[in-house]
């Protein structure tokens, strides 16, 4: 059973600093991994995905993989109080149209 | 943009009455989409993956004659609730996967489903 795991939180920043998400995975054949933010009431969005060891940036936010320890992360830079939101980790085995497997989320408050 | 829309975005039917949802990606092909359901506070709950032009493959758990659904082309797939009750109650989103490109998933707005 493929597994991604998250800590549920709440995880409370105080606005300007650097937030940072943590997301483990139990498939070692994993090859996408996609973070999305949740608001509540809404839908997700996806914010960043990375298929490649290391750091993908994109203006605030940086994605940071490393398939030998089978972790992702998600670091945003300056915390804004509209960064607070629900983060949800998924990963999918291949380059195929799959489904994903979710993390329960990590709840996210931003404290002005 | 990866654009998905759903229509509609609310609705409130008697129970015992059938409801459709449509999910449909603007701007671009998607030869597969995904339907969730979401319970307030829980987390997403993958109900199936509809295949353009072949039956949808639905998880454990989830009563195929319930939640009917039909991927009739590469934009558009609908979810069919038959027969609601209470219960059905929920937060109903899809999710399409862009066909020849990174197969990111993108999600629709979502529809909030009341049976009374």
């Amino acid at each position: 059973q493929k597994e991604v795991e998250q800590n549920s939180g709440p995880l409370s920043v105080p606005e300007g600093a650097i937030a940072s998400l943590n997301c483990t995975y139990s498939d070692r054949g994993s090859q996408s991994f996609f973070w999305y933010r949740q608001y509540s009431g809404k839908s997700p969005e996806l914010i960043m995905s990375i298929y490649s060891n290391g750091d993908k940036e994109d203006g605030r936010f940086t994605a940071q993989l490393n398939k030998a320890s089978q972790y992702v992360s998600l670091l945003i830079r300056d915390s804004q109080p509209s960064d607070s939101a629900t983060y949800l980790c998924a990963e999918r085995p291949n380059f195929g149209n799959e489904k994903l497997t979710f993390g329960t989320g990590t709840r996210l408050t931003i404290i002005p | 943009g990866a654009v998905v829309s759903q229509h509609p975005s609310w609705v409130i039917c008697k129970s015992g009455t059938s409801v459709k949802i449509e999910c449909r990606s603007l701007d671009f092909q998607a030869t597969t989409m995904f339907w969730y359901r979401q319970f307030p506070k829980q987390s997403l709950m993958l109900m199936a993956t509809s295949n353009e032009g072949s039956k949808a493959t639905y998880e454990q758990g989830v009563e195929k004659d319930k939640f009917l659904i039909n991927h009739a082309s590469l934009t558009l797939s609908t979810l069919t609730v038959t027969s609601a009750h209470p219960e059905d109650s929920s937060f109903y989103i899809c999710s399409a996967g862009r066909t020849g490109g990174s197969y990111e998933q993108y999600f629709g707005p979502g529809t909030r489903l009341t049976v009374t």
